[in-house]
């Protein structure tokens, strides 16, 4: 297993479009977590998975985000009517349980135009 | 409000020179995560540490948690350009409450000029 892999690596749309991002994580990982990151900042929570069950979501996911993951395999990030506050980098980390490591992919860069 | 604040932002030093980064809280963690960023790539973990007063040495890397499971510092010795990017840490169990994830500082943007 290489690790986190996450599609596509950029992404360019026009506002008010709809994108799509992939994630799938380390094979035997349980949870599965979806981060967004802007310009100069650290990472910041979206929403976590314990294998199928979306378990929590952070008041930045509004309405227009919506995260699966199906098989409690890999996961998908749809962002509907993007806007150019979307524009930013969409991590995907995986770990094998709680408070165990947690390691990321390369993420999908954003920008909406 | 940042639950964690690492310090400084952003620091530029000679190669071959010394340098501490910090991260701090008012809550406790179970554990803390450090990563190292490049521009346009994903974290990638460094170490973690679990048990308040914990040392862990990773080359010229050296990581302690603080005794209260409240802090954490990461010194590099005779610093490499290759150590430039972005250092971040990371906790697991804010106790706090909160989102149930990784909670990550702002980062540190570390240059090694050579």
């Amino acid at each position: 297993d290489t690790g986190v892999s996450q599609d596509p690596r950029h992404k360019i749309t026009k506002r008010g479009q709809n994108v799509t991002f992939r994630c799938d994580p380390i094979s035997e990982h349980n949870r599965l977590y979806w981060y967004r990151q802007t310009l100069g900042q650290g990472p910041e929570f979206l929403t976590y998975f314990q294998n199928e069950a979306q378990l929590e979501k952070s008041r930045l996911l509004s309405d227009r985000f919506s995260a699966e993951r199906p098989k409690g395999s890999f996961s998908t990030l749809e962002i509907q009517r993007t806007e150019q506050g979307d524009s930013a980098m969409y991590l995907c980390a995986s770990s094998r349980t709680e408070n165990t490591e947690a390691f990321f992919g390369q993420g999908t860069r954003l920008t909406v135009v | 409000t940042q639950l964690l604040e690492q310090s400084p932002q952003f620091l530029s030093i000679q190669e071959g020179e010394n340098l501490t980064v910090y991260c701090n809280s008012s809550s406790v963690f179970s554990s803390l995560q450090w990563y190292r960023q490049e521009p346009g790539e994903g974290p990638v973990l460094l170490v973690t540490v679990v048990t308040g007063g914990e040392v862990k040495k990773l080359k010229r890397l050296t990581f302690q948690f603080g005794d209260a499971r409240k802090d954490s510092s990461l010194h590099i010795t005779a610093a490499q350009p290759g150590d430039t990017g972005l250092y971040l840490c990371a906790g697991w169990g804010y106790s706090g409450g909160g989102a149930d994830g990784l909670t990550f500082g702002k980062g540190t943007h570390l240059i090694i000029q050579p």
